[in-house]
């Protein structure tokens, strides 16, 4: 059960793109299409931001977007905002029934 | 309007029990799965236990199993976490989130801490 990996920390200016990713392996991400994307400022509790690989919760901005390529899932978020700075976290389902989590990027808009 | 509100966190030494408790509202738990995930401070997200809908199925970190038992009390309509044989790794605060594999609402969270 040990955690997806994430990269410690990514930076865009305003209005650029950037892409988060995340590998797991075949007993999460590999096998299932149940990744998960969520946002976390400082203080707050995580927010739901993209789930089963690449479907947007009602009222998540359109400039969230996420793919899957193997074992290896990636969140990019176009057209970034100052309120886009927070750490972001992917998770999995994993064969064991369990749920995985990445172990996080702190997202800079510089 | 959906609300998961945990309580039952303090101050606790190592070896205790504790439980923790998340009462719903604008929702009823046994039509959903639902976690429990902890973040220990200045860390990462950490899924914890998991109970299915219908409470047939309850699933564990391995770091927990044998020590935490997820529950859930449908009249109530609130969700526990049954912690014992706290250790000191257990600090940490402690979501209550709906959803099997989305995950889609968290609390607010709870604070656990361990210590002598």
């Amino acid at each position: 059960q040990s955690a997806l990996t994430q990269p410690a920390s990514v930076s865009g200016s305003p209005g650029q793109s950037i892409t988060i990713s995340c590998t797991g392996s075949n007993s999460d991400i590999g096998t299932y299409d149940h990744v998960s994307w969520f946002q976390q400022h400082a203080g707050r509790a995580p927010k739901l931001m993209i789930h089963d690989v690449t479907n947007r919760p009602s009222g998540v901005s359109n400039r969230f977007s996420g793919s899957k390529s193997g074992n290896t899932a990636s969140l990019t978020i176009s057209g970034l905002q100052a309120e886009d700075e927070a750490d972001y976290y992917c998770s999995s389902y994993t064969t064991s029934a369990t749920r995985v989590f990445g172990s996080g990027t702190a997202v800079t808009v510089l | 309007q959906v609300q998961l509100v945990e309580s039952g966190g303090g101050v606790v030494q190592p070896g205790r029990s504790l439980r923790l408790s998340c009462a719903a509202s604008g929702l009823t738990l046994n039509e959903y799965g639902m976690n429990w995930v902890r973040q220990a401070p200045g860390r990462g997200l950490e899924w914890v236990a998991f109970i299915s809908y219908d409470g047939s199925l309850q699933h564990y970190v391995d770091s927990v199993k044998g020590r935490f038992t997820i529950s859930r009390d449908d009249f109530k309509n609130t969700l526990f976490l049954q912690m014992t044989s706290l250790r000191v790794d257990d600090t940490a605060v402690y979501y209550c989130v709906k959803g099997a594999t989305k995950m889609d609402f968290w609390g607010q969270g709870t604070l656990v801490t361990v210590s002598s």
